[in-house]
């Protein structure tokens, strides 16, 4: 089993441009999670899935968007990029709400 | 007043030292989780529980709900436990705290 996958491990981007960072997890979990980290601060939920075709706002939503299209995938995009969205991104996926198997990390730097 | 709080924030040992991270929460919780992030930033799950205390080899994790605080406890500690260590506590939303960086001395 590969786990918890994510693409890409780094991304430069200028302010403006769109992306979208792609988790996907081969374990059958129902739930997904997307966070970001950043120095000082402890992870913070963005968006989160509870299912194929579900997703729910977390902590910190403004400026990303989501998708669950697929139930091994979950997307989070970013339409207009801007510097405070400047961090490492982790995927989780859980069986139920029980123990979060995390991804490799994203870091994302916005010029 | 942060709703999770780590202590201490850094910790620095000597290889074989027994070592203690305390977390204090503010909310009410169905579970708490510890993780473990190593320096390369990759992050594990160690423990998810609501009572009691649970052991995986030198690890031991301990809550007492009443008093709303769970330590983690690492035994005969080794270099390789250097990490940063973070507790989550669950209710209805999750909430990480900012964790303990441990650097263990050989």
């Amino acid at each position: 089993n590969a786990g918890v996958t994510q693409t890409p491990k780094f991304r430069v981007l200028k302010t403006g441009q769109s992306m979208t960072l792609l988790c996907a997890q081969d374990m059958n979990h129902e739930y997904m999670y997307w966070y970001r980290q950043d120095p000082g601060m402890g992870l913070r939920l963005i968006h989160y899935s509870v299912g194929e075709g579900t997703t729910a706002k977390g902590e910190v939503p403004d400026g990303y968007n989501v998708s669950r299209l697929k139930k091994q995938n979950f997307l989070l995009g970013l339409e207009s990029a801007a510097p405070s969205q400047t961090s490492v991104y982790f995927c989780a996926s859980s069986y139920g709400d029980d123990t979060q198997y995390f991804g490799p990390g994203t870091r994302l730097t916005v010029l | 007043k942060n709703e999770v709080e780590q202590s201490p924030q850094n910790l620095t040992a000597q290889e074989g030292e027994f070592i203690t991270i305390n977390c204090s929460y503010s909310v009410g919780i169905s579970a708490l989780h510890w993780l473990q992030q190593h320096p390369g930033g990759g992050i594990v799950s160690l423990f998810m529980l609501s009572s009691g205390k649970k052991k995986h080899g030198r690890l031991i994790a301990t809550i007492n709900i009443q008093e709303k605080h769970s330590s983690l406890h690492i035994t005969a500690s080794h270099p390789r436990d250097s990490a940063v260590y973070i507790c989550a506590v669950k209710d209805d939303k999750i909430i990480f705290g900012k964790g303990t960086r441990l650097h263990i001395l050989p």
